[in-house]
């Protein structure tokens, strides 16, 4: 597609379920992100994929967090048993590397607003 | 751990004249980039200018360029000629050479006055 595709744009859950959110990178990138954006914050790293390396899960605040990313391209993050503290905005992000692991302009998409009752 | 400081939460400037949004970042490497991202009530981050650390040259992207300071370990952005379009959250970003993540600062809403 012509950007980072992310769905569903507002999910509202009640406590305690699980949800999963949708990123579909720009086609032909190779590493893909997801942040986390609190209200009125910056934005937080999650994870990171590159191709078909271990992802870098440093950034991911509890065991309740997992993703996955499928033929290195679309990727879910899955959130279980969600708190009210998780209620913020995902945003998704992928980029191509260049040559000699240069990497280029890392694109966003317009995030999952999620919000739990 | 790398930290980015954003000490202006909120700015607010004339529409066609200049402002200046401030940041500041903590590391002990040589070798990194800086970032400025703009997000409007879209919630997309677009990318506004990029500084690598090693270039001694300030960034610019037509109205939008950057006063980089290495040693002092700052990172301005300028606007000139502010336009309505400009009104927006902006992101100040620090991502070690080699690495994968940016770190991102609180973050200075922008606001232009017609």
């Amino acid at each position: 597609g012509a950007g980072v595709s992310q769905s569903p744009s507002n999910k509202v859950t009640e406590k305690g379920k699980d949800v999963e959110l949708r990123c579909d990178p720009i086609s032909g990138h190779t590493a893909l992100y997801w942040y986390r954006q609190s209200l009125g914050q910056g934005l937080e790293f999650l994870i990171y994929f590159q191709g078909n390396s271990a992802p870098d899960k440093s950034g991911l605040p509890s065991d309740r967090f997992s993703a996955e990313r499928t033929g290195g391209s679309v990727s879910t993050l899955t959130i279980q048993r969600t708190q009210q503290e998780d209620s913020a905005v995902y945003l998704c992000a992928s980029s191509r590397w260049g040559r000699q692991g240069e990497r280029n302009t890392i694109y966003f998409g317009e995030g999952s607003w999620l919000t739990v009752v | 751990a790398q930290t980015v400081t954003q000490s202006q939460p909120e700015m607010s400037v004339q529409e066609a004249e200049t402002v200046t949004l401030s940041c500041t970042y903590d590391t002990s490497e040589s070798d990194y980039y800086l970032f400025w991202y703009k997000q409007p009530p879209s919630r997309q981050m677009i990318l506004v200018i990029r500084q690598e650390a090693y270039k001694q040259q300030n960034a610019t992207e037509n109205r939008f360029s950057v006063n980089f300071q290495k040693a002092a370990k700052s990172f301005s952005l300028k606007i000139s000629d502010s336009q309505l379009g400009d009104a927006a959250m902006y992101f100040c970003a620090y991502e070690n050479q080699g690495a994968q993540k940016l770190v991102f600062g609180q973050g200075t809403r922008l606001t232009i006055n017609p």
